[in-house]
């Protein structure tokens, strides 16, 4: 039962060019968002988050879109660059619960070539 | 700032024999995790620990994996017996409380290759 799905596992964007990366969710009951990147051999790091009370939140160069009623988000990379490349995770939580744990989906390569 | 430390970073072994990884969260961080990353999907929650008290292990497959965090800082998570579908990147992650805005903060993880 997979509850956070990302549907392409790849994507490559020539440098900047814009990037979006998508995610979509089942669970209804989630109210947090988060992208997470992760180069080889490294952990996943955070990057940023929404909550479901906003429709977008934008951090430099990131801005994530949070469509409610089709249980969707993305993340768009403006602009894209070679460093950028890496594994895009998405996850959803509920806040407020009675623990903050992460629901992962399968990731997307981005790749951006220069 | 140090962040979370993990050994060994890769280990292989032969199925049924026994595995176990260490975890040191960074100073401060009252909550750690253990997640399982297999190749192709996304890291899967394990265990939560809040200080040295289990929060979640739902996910635990408990009659062959086991965790512990004595003192409340560091932990470790063994495997015993390890099975084929065990291989994959055991990742720890820690953060100052259970608070969503308290970010996860995760290790470079141990991948585990069983044969």
């Amino acid at each position: 039962d997979q509850q956070v799905k990302q549907n392409s596992p790849s994507l490559s964007v020539q440098e900047g060019r814009i990037s979006i990366l998508n995610c979509d969710y089942t669970n209804s009951m989630f109210d947090y968002f988060l992208w997470y990147k992760k180069y080889p051999a490294e952990g996943p790091t955070f990057l940023i988050s929404i909550s479901s009370i906003k429709d977008k939140n934008e951090d430099g160069r990131f801005t994530v879109f949070l469509n409610k009623s089709a249980k969707h988000l993305s993340l768009h990379i403006v602009p894209s660059q070679p460093g950028d490349s890496a594994v895009y995770f998405c996850a959803a939580s509920k806040y407020g619960g009675a623990t903050n744990k992460l629901i992962f989906g399968t990731g997307t390569l981005l790749a951006v070539q220069p | 700032e140090a962040g979370v430390a993990q050994s060994p970073r890769y280990k292989i072994i032969e199925k049924r024999q026994s595995v176990a990884f260490w975890c040191n969260p960074i100073s401060g961080h009252a909550t750690l995790y253990w997640y399982q990353q297999i190749l192709g999907q996304g890291p899967k929650l394990l265990i939560q620990f809040q200080n040295n008290g289990v929060v979640d292990d739902s996910q635990l497959p408990k009659d062959r994996f086991s965790a512990e965090r004595l003192k409340g800082v560091d932990s470790t998570l063994k495997i015993q017996p390890a099975k084929l579908e065990d291989s994959a990147v055991y990742l720890c992650a820690s953060s100052l409380s259970r608070n969503m805005d308290n970010e996860q903060f995760f290790g470079p993880g141990t991948r585990l290759t069983v044969l």
